[in-house]
């Protein structure tokens, strides 16, 4: 079936560095993708997302590339800030379906 | 501030009580769901309903019974849970039954069972 594997957390980094969240998927044909964030307290809020391959989503200074060759989707920030501390979930629904697959999620700590 | 509202925000039940979670969007999706959270995990989809009508039920518990009353609300009614229920619960909702519709969530309502 569809799965989604991404990087062990805990992740702790200091103000301005560079953050990679490595995510993979297996999936049959060609499934949206998705990162979601979830700030303590709070639901899930979607990130970005990218529905074919080559696809590049971003959003708040965060990207992810569409790889098929490669099945993944990593998360990358370039100088992350304190407000990034989160959990992060990356997730892939499939063609013709509204069902998500997360993988389990990478808790980042940014301090200052 | 999130476009799905869910109330209430806490509920603390014994396993005796029965109470229901609600949950409202306005932002005209046709289809929404429910979703459990464990502290630490992903969430674990329940429910889903697509245009009113319940299109999935991922094997859950009878104590938990879902109900659609219009495209805006969907509830939650729960009863006899037990303690290993206490969770967040989160609803969410998107446009379609398309792969291409991101789900909207709402903030959860934190669910302890006594």
């Amino acid at each position: 079936g569809d799965s989604v594997t991404q990087m062990e957390g805990p992740v702790t980094l200091s103000e301005e560095a560079f953050l990679t969240i490595n995510c993979t998927y297996t999936a049959t044909g060609y499934p949206s993708l998705f990162w979601y964030v979830q700030y303590p307290g709070e639901g899930l809020q979607l990130l970005l997302k990218a529905t074919k391959a080559d696809d590049k989503g971003s959003n708040k200074g965060f990207e992810a590339t569409y790889r098929k060759e490669t099945t993944s989707f990593h998360l990358e920030k370039g100088s992350v800030q304190v407000s990034d501390s989160a959990v992060y979930f990356c997730a892939l629904s499939p063609p013709s379906d509204y069902k998500l697959s997360f993988g389990a999620g990478t808790t980042v700590t940014v301090r200052a | 501030d999130t476009e799905v509202t869910q109330t209430p925000k806490h509920l603390v039940m014994g396993m005796t009580n029965k109470k229901s979670l609600k949950c409202e969007q306005h932002m005209g999706h046709r289809a929404m769901y429910w979703y459990k959270q464990k502290a630490k995990k992903p969430p674990e989809l329940m429910f889903v309903y697509s245009y009113e009508k319940l299109s999935i039920n991922e094997s859950v518990p009878s104590r938990f019974s879902p109900e659609c009353p219009n495209s805006s609300l969907l509830n939650l009614h729960l009863h006899a849970l037990q303690p290993e229920d206490s969770a967040l619960y989160l609803c969410a909702s998107s446009q379609g039954d398309s792969s291409y519709s991101p789900l909207h969530f709402g903030n959860g309502t934190r669910l302890t069972v006594t």
